[in-house]
């Protein structure tokens, strides 16, 4: 059971635009939500997070956005440079237990220059 | 951010073989690590939690017997994949998490059973 979802498996944006990665979750218990950036043969990398007291969190070019209603969020890249190429995975903490990690299937961006 | 260290990052065996993946949390100490699995195009696919001084916690289907977790100390863990087979073939990470709730991954081990 996949309790959290990136449904698009790949993205494209032009160098400069915003890129824009969702992710749905289902359970109402996760608090905590990461975002990591992962290059190939590379582990992933921390990007941002946010808690679910908050709906959106800023770090530079990143921002997360936190719509609990809808168990939606959704990591904003701009301006989108070709080094962001990567993929990108969400992950979702709960709330009951500080040590587990769900995550997303990735989302593969490719910027274009 | 914290600062975890994994080697090797590549290793081939022969199939019957043994291979040891360290895992070192190098500016934090680290009760639990977590060992992922990724196939290629795929998830991160947890296999373990690792628990200092105490025996692993195995996802299901993630024969115990199959990969050893040792977490020796609070700054090294362990994977071992005993008697490898190239279905074993895969890429592994490890992970651990300093005070916080954010985890932080090891480089990787590309991992080729011949």
């Amino acid at each position: 059971d996949q309790q959290v979802k990136q449904n698009s498996p790949s993205l494209s944006v032009q160098e400069g635009r915003i890129s824009i990665l969702n992710c749905d979750y289902t359970n109402s218990m996760f608090d905590y939500f990461l975002w990591y950036k992962k290059y190939p043969a590379e582990g992933p990398t921390f990007l941002i997070s946010i808690s679910s007291i908050k709906d959106k969190n800023e770090d530079g070019r990143f921002t997360v956005f936190l719509n609990k209603s809808a168990k939606h969020l959704s990591l904003h890249i701009v301006p989108s440079q070709p080094g962001d190429s990567a993929v990108y995975f969400c992950a979702a903490s709960p709330s009951n237990t500080g040590n587990q990690f769900y995550f997303g299937t990735g989302t593969s961006l490719t910027v274009i220059p | 951010g914290a600062v975890v260290s994994q080697h090797p990052s590549r290793v081939i065996c022969k199939s019957g073989t043994s291979v040891k993946i360290e895992c070192r949390s190098l500016d934090f100490q680290a009760t639990t690590m977590f060992w992922y699995r990724q196939f290629p195009k795929q998830s991160l696919m947890l296999m373990a939690t690792s628990n200092e001084g105490s025996k692993a916690t195995y996802e299901q289907g993630v024969e115990k017997d199959k990969f050893l977790i040792n977490h020796a100390s609070l700054t090294l863990s362990t994977l071992t994949v005993t008697s490898a087979h190239p279905e074993d073939s895969s890429f592994y990470i490890c992970s651990a998490k300093p005070s916080g709730r954010k985890l932080f991954f090891g480089s990787g081990t590309q991992l080729s059973v011949l």
